[in-house]
């Protein structure tokens, strides 16, 4: 299929570990990268590739992958991770692009 | 550092036209995929239109193809949206990302512009 589906909102609480997910057929053949977006901002790059972190993105953000399912873990959650989060990656044919429907994270 | 920076969005109404701009500088805009991304209010991200580095590769959504047309002039490091035909289902606000890897080897955006709002309405 062409989509990328995550769970609509995740909550965690402070310091504890969340993990959101994210599963489509083209993460079978692509790495997912991940977005974290806060309210009336662009979104931000905090994982891409296997696990990848660009710079300035706090190590408690991680990624993983299996088969048709991408996973981003937040290990020690903080307040300002409080947003929503979206995975992406190409589709099947690999000359479009997809965004799964975004995870709000509430962190408690 | 890398700069996006959209403009060219407003209040259009149905059916009528625009053409959105991103400015790009910071890094060799020549060797870099280039994307539209749009996000209606309260919604979530839709990736709209790549151009390749070259600009010899064009790809669309299908709910925009054969409407928009993505173009990018490497000499004044400037990427376009034109927006044809517009709908009220394309309102929203439209981002310029960069991709992360050169020449197309990769899939991820490692920069976005702040974005410009167009709103199709009568």
């Amino acid at each position: 299929s062409s989509e990328l589906t995550q769970d609509p909102a995740v909550s965690v609480a402070l310091g504890q570990t969340v993990r959101i997910t994210c599963q489509g057929d083209s993460l079978r053949d692509y790495y997912a990268a991940w977005y974290q977006q806060k309210p009336g901002q662009a979104p931000i790059l905090v994982i891409y590739g296997k696990n990848n972190r660009p710079s300035g993105v706090p190590d408690r953000f991680s990624g993983s992958s299996s088969g048709t399912s991408a996973s981003l873990t937040i290990t020690g959650a903080q307040a300002e991770d409080e947003g929503d989060y979206y995975c992406s990656s190409r589709d099947n044919s690999g000359n479009h692009w997809l965004f799964g429907g975004g995870t709000k994270l509430t962190v408690l | 550092q890398v700069q996006l920076v959209e403009s060219g969005g407003g209040v259009v109404q149905p059916g009528r036209s625009l053409r959105l701009a991103c400015a790009a500088s910071g890094f060799t805009f020549s060797t870099c995929g280039l994307h539209w991304v749009r996000q209606a209010p309260g919604k979530g991200l839709e990736w709209v239109a790549v151009v390749s580095h070259d600009g010899a590769h064009k790809y669309y959504v299908d709910s925009v193809k054969g409407r928009f047309t993505i173009s990018r002039d490497n000499s004044k490091n400037t990427l376009h949206l034109q927006m044809n035909s517009l709908r009220a289902e394309d309102t929203a606000v439209y981002y310029c990302a960069k991709e992360g890897a050169r020449f197309g080897a990769g899939n991820w955006f490692d920069s976005w512009g702040q974005g410009t709002l167009v709103t199709v309405s009568s």
